[in-house]
């Protein structure tokens, strides 16, 4: 079946840029998304790229898509300690909006 | 502006009970979907309603039932919870793109 991974941990010092990594293996994939979950709380949707894009940039998220390997990136410029949270990966195939795969998640740290 | 609302945040349960959990949303998606996250795991979809009056199996059926009471609400019922189903769950709903999650109720079966 459809697996999305991710490492586990990042750690990184205020104001440096993260970039939290991703692959995937669906290669039907249709939207692929960012969600960010803090302490106690559900997961909020950051960003989506549809498949057809390579990049995508909203304020100081950047999504780069590498369709070949199958690969996912969330860069966050100038990195502040409201970032800190767990940031997960999914992807969503053609045909069925209802199988999102979910990867297990990046627990990023920002160091003051 | 609530977006999707889960009732209990918490609950613990002595293995045998049974509990519904309730999820209402008022921003009039036709999907909603029931998730459990256990460590180390993500999110893994136990059930979900592509519109008012159908439901589906997801990936982890098993021990749950749900019903679509109407556009609004999903709710998730356990018949006879089991340790197993210690967890924290969550329920979305989406539009074309995207879901919507609610903060969680957090089950612990004894």
């Amino acid at each position: 079946g459809e697996d999305v991974e991710q490492s586990l941990f990042l750690s990184v010092r205020e104001g440096d840029s993260s970039v939290i990594n991703c692959t995937y293996t669906d290669s039907s994939s249709t939207y692929l998304y960012w969600y960010k979950q803090e302490p106690g709380a559900g997961l909020q949707l950051l960003t989506y790229i549809f498949s057809n894009m390579d990049m995508k940039q909203d304020q100081r998220l950047t999504v780069l898509l590498n369709k070949k390997d199958k690969h996912l990136s969330l860069r966050i410029a100038d990195t502040q300690t409201g970032d800190s949270a767990i940031y997960f990966c999914a992807e969503r195939p053609s045909g069925g909006y209802q199988k999102v795969t979910f990867g297990t998640g990046t627990k990023l740290q920002v160091i003051p | 502006n609530a977006g999707v609302t889960q009732t209990p945040k918490f609950q613990v349960l002595k293995t045998g009970q049974s509990m519904t959990l309730q999820c209402a949303q008022d921003m009039n998606h036709n999907s909603m979907y029931w998730y459990r996250q256990d460590p180390g795991m993500g999110l893994r979809l136990i059930y979900y309603s592509a519109s008012e009056g159908t439901t589906d199996k997801g990936e982890v059926p098993n021990g749950y039932n749900v019903s679509r009471l109407n556009k609004r609400e999903f709710s998730l019922r356990l018949e006879s919870a089991a340790p197993s189903q210690t967890s924290v769950y969550f329920c979305a709903s989406s539009p074309s793109y995207g879901q919507h999650f609610g903060d969680g109720t957090r089950l612990s079966i004894l």
